[in-house]
C-alpha cells in the first residue's frame, strides 16, 4: 500500500494527557498537511510542511500543539495537555508541488486518527 | 465571511440518475483550485476532481464533472449515473494560489459538505 499511513486510527486519553500522532505521506511528496475535523463539519487547515520546514501554522494551533516532520518523511502532531475540545479526527495529508510554479497537485489524505478526550 | 459554501446539507437521488452538488466561493485572488472530495462513512477522503481557475474547460473524470462558472463563483460537481456506492459525504475545496519563493501555498479551504445518497 502506498497510501498516506497514520497511526494510531484511534486514541482515546483522559483530559490533562499528552498524545502524538504520526503521519507517514506518500514516498515522492514533499507537502504534508495536517487537518482537523469535527463532527459534521469539513476539515479545518491545522499546518503544513514543505520537506522539514513547517511553513504555515492556523490559528486554531495553539500552543498546545506542535508538529515536527523531522527529515522531511513522517510527521507528528503532538497535543499537551488534551481537552475535551480537542476531541476529532485528525487527518494528514501529502501532495507533490513544483516549486517556481503555481502547479499544486492534489491532495491525499490518510484514514485519520480519531482523538476522544474523557 | 464563508470562503466555501455548500448550502445542500443532504441530497437524494434514485441510482443512475445525474445528480448535482452545489459549491460557490469567494476569493480576490486570480489564481485558486478547487476540489472536491468524497468522504464515505469510513472517513477517509478521496480525491475525485479538479478545476484550476484558469482552466478553459470544465474537469471532467469518469463520471464526475465540475461545472464551473467562473464569473457567479461556482464549481458544482455532477455525477453522472449514480451509483449506490455514492452514498457518502461530498465536500468542495479551495486553495488560493500565493507565493512565496516561488512556491505557491497549499492548505485546503473547505465547505461544510454534502450528504448524498442514492436510493436504489
Amino acid at each position: 500500500d502506498t497510501g498516506v499511513s497514520q497511526d494510531p486510527r484511534h486514541k482515546i486519553t483522559k483530559r490533562g494527557q499528552n498524545v502524538t500522532f504520526r503521519c507517514d505521506p506518500i514516498s515522492e511528496h514533499n507537502r504534508l498537511y495536517w487537518y482537523r475535523q469535527t463532527l459534521g463539519q469539513g476539515p479545518e487547515f491545522l499546518t503544513y510542511f514543505q520537506n522539514e520546514a513547517q511553513l504555515e501554522k492556523s490559528r486554531l494551533l495553539s500552543d498546545r500543539f506542535s508538529a515536527e516532520r523531522p527529515k522531511g518523511s513522517f510527521s507528528t502532531l503532538e497535543i499537551q495537555r488534551t481537552e475535551q475540545g480537542d476531541s476529532a479526527m485528525y487527518l494528514c495529508a501529502s501532495s507533490q508541488a513544483i516549486k517556481g510554479t503555481s502547479v499544486t497537485y492534489e491532495q491525499y489524505f490518510g484514514p485519520g486518527t480519531r482523538l476522544t478526550v474523557t | 465571511a464563508q470562503k466555501i459554501t455548500q448550502t445542500q446539507p443532504g441530497m437524494f437521488v434514485q441510482e443512475k440518475e445525474a445528480v448535482t452538488l452545489d459549491c460557490t466561493y469567494d476569493t480576490s485572488d486570480p489564481s485558486y483550485g478547487l476540489f472536491w472530495y468524497k468522504q464515505p462513512s469510513s472517513g477517509e477522503m478521496i480525491f475525485l476532481i479538479y478545476q484550476g481557475s484558469y482552466d478553459q474547460q470544465n474537469a471532467t473524470e469518469g463520471r464526475y464533472s465540475l461545472n464551473f462558472q467562473k464569473a457567479r463563483k461556482s464549481a458544482n460537481l455532477v455525477i453522472s449515473a449514480s451509483q449506490l456506492g455514492d452514498s457518502a459525504m461530498y465536500f468542495c475545496a479551495m486553495r488560493e494560489g500565493r507565493f512565496d519563493g516561488g512556491t505557491s501555498y497549499g492548505k485546503l479551504t473547505f465547505g461544510q459538505g454534502t450528504i448524498l445518497t442514492v436510493h436504489p
